[in-house]
């Protein structure tokens, strides 16, 4: 089985600050491991994934992501917030080939991100 | 054109109704999804098709029947619904299943009364 926790309902942060948004996730095979953001009424779309390789992983907005396999962890950080960030923030797992959860995309519970001028 | 296009974006149904949600996407997908998106929750997934076969189904009552008429579309038809079952639906699409990344269609807000 595989699971996604979010720590943090709610993050709040002054433009032009760092944003630092949790993820640890549970999982029997190596994982793969996605960021989305959602905006109110829309869809979701994807901010950045890893899969295998470099661990350091570029995003699109200027997000990046470690995998630290060692602390189960994959923690979303934006060095400077900008006003158009505000939204919600999903880290997703999915299992590799060969397992049960093949294709099967777990979320977590999502962070709100609040950015304040 | 990297758009998975949601129709309806609104539906509102009787629960004695029948009505259908499609999604399209023509990136060359072979693998599409429902998932069903609570108020303040995170999107959980409803189904899988996997080169148009049905691969997943996350024990969806059958009051939903997804269907997959080729590789671009698929449908959820919708039948008897309870007033729970209000949801935003979301589609998406990956090129395979697994570790290729899901685009998502804006989904559609449906309430049932």
């Amino acid at each position: 089985a595989q699971s996604v926790t979010q720590l943090g309902s709610h993050v709040s942060v002054s433009e032009g600050a760092l944003v630092l948004l949790r993820c640890n996730y549970s999982s029997s095979v190596p994982p793969y491991l996605f960021w989305y953001v959602q905006y109110p009424n829309q869809g979701l779309q994807l901010l950045l994934k890893y899969t295998t390789g470099a661990t350091l992983v570029k995003g699109i907005n200027g997000f990046e992501a470690e995998f630290k396999k060692s602390e189960t962890s994959f923690h979303l950080t934006k060095p400077s917030a900008h006003m158009s960030d505000a939204a919600e923030y999903f880290c997703a797992v999915t299992g590799n080939a060969g397992g049960t959860s093949y294709g099967k995309l777990t979320f977590g519970q999502g962070t709100i991100l609040t950015v304040h001028p | 054109d990297t758009e998975v296009t949601q129709t309806p974006k609104h539906l509102v149904m009787g629960m004695t109704n029948k009505k259908s949600l499609k999604c399209e996407q023509h990136m060359g997908h072979r693998a599409m999804y429902w998932y069903k998106q609570k108020a303040k929750k995170p999107p959980e997934l409803m189904f899988v098709y996997s080169y148009e076969k049905l691969s997943i189904n996350e024990s969806v009552p059958s009051r939903f029947s997804p269907e997959c008429p080729n590789s671009s579309l698929l449908n959820l038809h919708l039948h008897a619904l309870q007033p729970e079952d209000s949801a935003l639906y979301l589609c998406a699409s990956s090129q395979t299943t697994g570790e290729t990344e899901a685009f998502f269609g804006q989904g559609t807000r449906l309430t049932v009364v």
